[in-house]
């Protein structure tokens, strides 16, 4: 039971414009989000979080969104670089806060 | 520095051998946690501990052990028991007793385990 569902494996985008990465989950306990980027053969690394009493929370070029009443969220990234070229997971926290559930990954991929 | 170690960064299986991956952190985190990374599966939990000699199963423990004897270390044994143990192995800790501790997982590196 795949709790928190990235559906797109893959996301490749031009150097400089939007990368937006969707999440979907189905817990509705789960009241703290967070975003990890994964380069190969290394640990995740934090990125962004929101809360659920919110639906925006900016820090620089990412931007993460949150639709309670559609179970969803996203990741905005503006402007995309080729450094952002990575697997970004979306992870989702009950409001016990003991563990993070984490979705599939998404490759994205910036092209020069 | 402080961080998390995680040695070996690869390691082979033979049929029925039980390994040992490490993972020790200086971070004085109290919680750490071992998850199991396959492609087109994202990163399942298998075990965490989030007080020395404490640690309950994650979502899919069989085949699989932990001892929390240590705070700073956390060793997973993969057992004959886990019939298919090809993956990439990560630990994480974190700080305890707010909830902005599962807000920050600082992982490893990672070990990857083949089976030979």
């Amino acid at each position: 039971d795949q709790q928190v569902k990235q559906n797109s494996p893959s996301l490749s985008v031009q150097e400089g414009r939007i990368s937006i990465l969707n999440c979907d989950y189905t817990n509705s306990m789960f009241d703290y989000f967070l975003w990890y980027k994964k380069y190969p053969a290394e640990g995740p690394t934090f990125l962004i979080s929101i809360s659920s009493i919110k639906d925006k929370n900016e820090d620089g070029r990412f931007t993460v969104f949150l639709n309670k009443s559609a179970k969803h969220l996203s990741l905005h990234i503006v402007p995309s670089q080729p450094g952002d070229s990575a697997v970004y997971f979306c992870a989702a926290e009950e409001t016990s806060g003991s563990r993070l559930t984490f979705g599939e990954g998404t490759q994205l991929t910036v092209n020069p | 520095d402080g961080g998390i170690t995680q040695s070996p960064k690869y390691l082979f299986r033979k049929e029925g051998q039980n390994v040992t991956l490490s993972c020790e952190q200086n971070l004085n985190h109290d919680a750490m946690y071992w998850y199991r990374q396959d492609p087109g599966q994202g990163l399942r939990l298998i075990y965490y501990s989030q007080i020395v000699n404490d640690f309950q199963k994650g979502d899919i423990a069989e085949g699989y052990s932990v001892s929390r004897e240590k705070k700073e270390s956390f060793p997973l044994t993969v057992t004959s028991a886990q019939k298919n143990p090809t993956a990439f192995y990560l630990c994480a800790s974190s700080p305890w007793g707010t909830r902005a501790g599962t807000e920050k997982l600082f992982f490893g590196s990672g070990t990857q385990l083949s089976v030979l």
